[in-house]
């Protein structure tokens, strides 16, 4: 079966603009979760969806949002692009929440 | 304090070897569960291994298993017979859950595994 795909893989943008970074589920899965990838944070929660609704949000500004259509695609947004959001975002999908999460080979977005 | 520790920010093996990474973990959460990755350099998490809090057995999948010793709050990946393709970051993660049926996934800084031919 298919796996989780993110696109795009790769995103140059610069200061101030916004970005729109897209997550595809494995097939039946319902729950999407996101995560920031950088070399001096680590990895780091930014939110969880399940059944079009934003269940959880990590320790980020406002300037992260997303959102989970119907067909459980979800989509991630950040507004006022700044140096440090260069990073890895990765997605994860699971078929219920908490539980089998696999995760997408990530966008990687860079900041100039 | 942290709630995922991987002490080892690198750690080298030879090919055909076992190696232990570490990881422990902080949670007051009864049901948590531990989960182990593998991250390439092409940036994809590839999902090893997983242990549940009260699963009382030790996870194995093929060539990796899990040290998991709870009262100590250790959970430890064991790769026996070390390949050359095992060279990767390596992640230990705790899910926990938050209420309401919301789940969050904590992840250690990793350990950079190099394995020698």
């Amino acid at each position: 079966k298919a796996g989780v795909t993110q696109t795009p893989r790769y995103l140059i943008k610069t200061r101030g603009q916004q970005v729109t970074l897209s997550c595809s589920p494995i097939s039946g899965h319902r729950s999407v979760s996101w995560y920031q990838q950088t070399p001096g944070q680590g990895l780091q929660f930014l939110f969880e969806y399940f059944s079009e609704t934003q269940r959880n949000k990590g320790n980020f500004p406002g300037r992260f949002s997303g959102r989970q259509f119907s067909n459980s695609r979800s989509e991630m947004n950040v507004s006022t692009l700044e140096l440090g959001d260069s990073a890895l975002y990765l997605c994860a999908s699971s078929p219920r929440q908490g539980d089998g999460y696999t995760f997408g080979s990530g966008t990687r977005l860079t900041v100039v | 304090a942290q709630k995922i520790t991987q002490t080892q920010p690198g750690m080298f093996v030879q090919e055909k070897e076992a190696v232990t990474l570490d990881c422990t973990y902080d949670t007051s959460d009864p049901s948590y569960g531990l989960f182990w990755y593998k991250q390439p350099s092409s940036g994809e998490m590839i999902f090893l291994i997983y242990q549940g809090s009260y699963d009382q057995q030790n996870a194995t999948e093929g060539r990796y298993s899990l040290n998991f010793q709870k009262a100590r709050k250790s959970a430890n990946l064991v790769i026996s017979a070390s390949q050359l393709g095992d060279s990767a970051m390596y992640f230990c993660a705790m899910r926990e859950g938050l209420g309401a049926g919301s789940y969050q996934l904590t992840f250690g800084k990793g350990t950079k595994l190099s394995v020698i031919p």
